[in-house]
């Protein structure tokens, strides 16, 4: 059982190329989540898709656009690499609230973006 | 407002001995839920444990237990016996809303624990 599968795991681009991150889950789970990490800030949500078809702006959307292609699938792109865009990323999937009183999210193991 | 507040960027304890590691969480919603996740130096997450805001007792999982004050808006992690394995970076999130909405995580900006020999 796999999980969250995210490709790739390390990535390097020049300011200006774009790239997509992709993430599948095999849990059956209706939402999914795309989030960053940097230094001193936690994750911060990027986008998420609370189910196949929608997606929805999170706290730090500019710069990204997102697809979730079908349940399993949910990637992100970036359009026009910037340095400021150098992170980790998380995709994370999880039932949404009230199908389990204890619905945590299941992460990938993240992708390392350096933007030079 | 942060919504997530965890006011130790480092905390260093003594093998086996216990550790509290704070969060503070901001909310009018009366539904949420709090989570605690472990990021080992490898970069995973892994889950912890979970409170949610109408749970009438503190969570326990393991070595793991939630010292869950609502009033006080707290929601702090206490390891026991830790080990020398628990040295990573801690993460307090935090779940709003009513049953049946999205499902979004809020994070803190993270505690580092040293596990010391």
């Amino acid at each position: 059982n796999a999980g969250v599968t995210q490709t790739p795991k390390f990535q390097v681009l020049k300011t200006g190329q774009s790239m997509t991150l992709q993430c599948a889950q095999d849990m059956n789970h209706n939402s999914m989540y795309w989030y960053r990490q940097d230094p001193g800030m936690g994750l911060r949500l990027i986008y998420y898709s609370a189910s196949e078809g929608t997606t929805d702006k999170g706290e730090v959307p500019n710069g990204y656009n997102v697809s979730r292609l079908n349940k399993r699938e949910f990637s992100l792109r970036l359009e026009s690499a910037a340095p400021s865009q150098t992170s980790v990323y998380f995709c994370a999937s999880s039932e949404p609230y009230g199908r389990a009183s204890n619905t945590e999210a299941f992460f990938g193991q993240g992708t390392r973006l350096t933007v030079v | 407002a942060q919504k997530i507040t965890q006011t130790q960027p480092g905390m260093f304890v003594q093998e086996k001995e216990a550790v509290t590691l704070d969060c503070t969480y901001d909310t009018s919603d009366p539904s949420y839920g709090l989570f605690w996740y472990k990021q080992p130096s490898s970069g995973e997450m892994i889950f912890l444990i979970y409170q949610g805001s109408y749970d009438q007792q503190n969570a326990t999982e393991g070595r793991y237990s939630l010292n869950f004050q609502k009033a006080r808006k707290s929601a702090n992690l206490v390891i026991s016996a830790s080990q020398l394995g628990d040295s990573a970076m801690y993460f307090c999130a935090m779940r709003e809303g009513q049953i049946g909405s999205n499902y979004k995580l809020t994070f803190g900006k993270g505690t580092l624990l040293t596990v010391n020999p």
